[in-house]
């Protein structure tokens, strides 16, 4: 069965710093990955997404992606309190929408 | 603005009871989206619609039903309330299916007693 792991926190960084989570995946076969934001009683809300190895920028999010390793993270530049919240990973491996598998997310608190 | 809107907000139920969620999506997408979340299981997918008359399940979709009749709406049916369906329940759509970026409604926090 197909899983996406994420350390569930809290991870506690202070304000200004940055803020660092991380994703592994289990199927090889998996084409492209996604961060989602999820503020305590709300939607999830679409961050980035990443298909290629490497980094990819927005902002202060950083996407950095390794096939090889299967290890997905998003790096979050001052960060703000405004950051905290719960941040979802998701890979997609194909066969449509049952190919989307989400983490159970990590708990992000910023410190002022 | 096209927006996606779940009602109800927040709905307390008794076991066996017959219970509709409803499902509204201005989005005009076509792929519709059923999850539920719960602590210490994150997301998982109920049922999913590509289009019109077309339904499928999803990973935990026992005890529940979908059916799709237009464009805009997937009301997700609990046939028989169980303790166990006590979750929050999240409709989502996408104007693809596959690795197209999920656009979730507000929720409906369920409560079975």
């Amino acid at each position: 069965q197909k899983e996406v792991e994420q350390n569930s926190g809290p991870l506690s960084v202070p304000e200004g710093a940055i803020a660092s989570l991380n994703c592994t995946y289990s199927d090889r076969g998996s084409q492209s990955f996604f961060w989602y934001r999820q503020y305590s009683g709300k939607s999830p809300e679409l961050i980035m997404f990443i298909y290629s190895n490497g980094d990819k920028e927005d902002g202060r999010f950083t996407a950095q992606l390794n096939k090889a390793s299967q290890y997905v993270s998003l790096l979050i530049r001052d960060s703000q309190p405004s950051d905290s919240a719960t941040y979802l990973c998701a890979d997609y491996s194909g066969g449509g929408a049952d190919g989307l598998t989400f983490g159970k997310g990590t708990h992000l608190i910023i410190q002022p | 603005d096209a927006e996606i809107t779940q009602s109800p907000r927040h709905k307390i139920t008794e076991t066996g009871r017959q219970v509709t969620l409803a499902c509204h999506q201005t989005w005009n997408h076509n792929n519709m989206f059923w999850y539920r979340q719960d602590l210490g299981h994150g997301l998982r997918l109920i049922h999913y619609s590509y289009g019109v008359q077309d339904t499928n399940k999803g990973e935990v979709s026992d005890g529940y039903s979908v059916s799709r009749s237009n464009t805009e709406d997937l009301p997700l049916t609990l046939e028989s309330a169980a303790s166990s369906q006590t979750s929050v329940y999240f409709c989502a759509s996408s104007e693809r299916g596959g690795p197209s970026p999920l656009h979730f409604g507000n929720g409906t926090r369920l409560t079975v007693t």
